[in-house]
């Protein structure tokens, strides 16, 4: 069964540093990768998605996410934080047979102003 | 981008009772819908996947007797906890993914607590 790994679980930054998250999945096949953030009692959001083509792919808020797919990763990336980036980012990957995303545990990010 | 609201947002229950939790597609229609639950300091499970006019696809392991699932409109989806036990006390997510849209829009999620 496909599996997602997000192995930050509580990151602590100050602003200005730079974050990376890990996230590595299990599925061999064609898939679509996505990062979402949960930000205190809100809805989760997009924050930027993997289809094909550029592997290296722009999303909202100044983040960014690498594919590399000969490590079955997608790590998201953002080279100044803010306080206001204080939330919870997950990791999910859908393959082209299954409808439904499948999430990794989340990552904890706290930034200190 | 689109909106999907789910209510109740939070809800506490005594144990034995049953809690429904809805679901709606505010501005597209869906004709699946996904729910999800999460423990604490988990990640998003997906219990089962919702399709209008037609039963439910629960995944392994989720009791569809227990967590009922009604999809009678486009942009309606309802999850029902029957015969809440403390051990359902959790957090409970919907999504729906507008056709056009590559991208799939989540309720705000339902914390349920089971006393």
């Amino acid at each position: 069964a496909q599996s997602v790994s997000q192995h930050n679980h509580h990151v602590i930054l100050s602003e200005a540093a730079s974050l990376e998250l890990g996230c590595n999945y299990s599925y061999g096949g064609t898939v679509n990768l996505f990062w979402y953030v949960q930000y205190p009692g809100q809805h989760l959001q997009l924050l930027l998605k993997y289809f094909s083509g550029d592997p290296l792919v722009k999303g909202i808020k100044g983040f960014e996410a690498e594919f590399i797919k000969s490590k079955f990763s997608f790590n998201l990336r953002k080279p100044s934080v803010q306080w206001s980036d204080t939330a919870e980012y997950f990791c999910a990957v859908k393959d082209t047979g299954r409808r439904a995303l499948t999430f990794g545990s989340g990552t904890r990010l706290q930034v200190q102003p | 981008g689109a909106v999907v609201s789910q209510h109740p947002s939070w809800v506490i229950c005594k144990s034995g009772t049953s809690v429904k939790i809805e679901c709606r597609s505010l501005d597209f229609q869906a004709t699946t819908m996904f729910w999800y639950r999460q423990f604490p300091k988990q990640s998003l499970m997906l219990m089962a996947t919702s399709n209008e006019g037609s039963k439910a696809t629960y995944e392994q392991g989720v009791e569809k007797d227990k967590f009922l699932i009604n999809h009678a409109s486009l942009t309606l989806s309802t999850l029902t906890v029957t015969s809440a036990h403390p051990e359902d006390s959790s957090f409970y997510i919907c999504s729906a993914r507008d056709p056009g849209n590559t991208e799939a829009f989540f309720g705000q999620g339902t914390r349920l607590t089971v006393v």
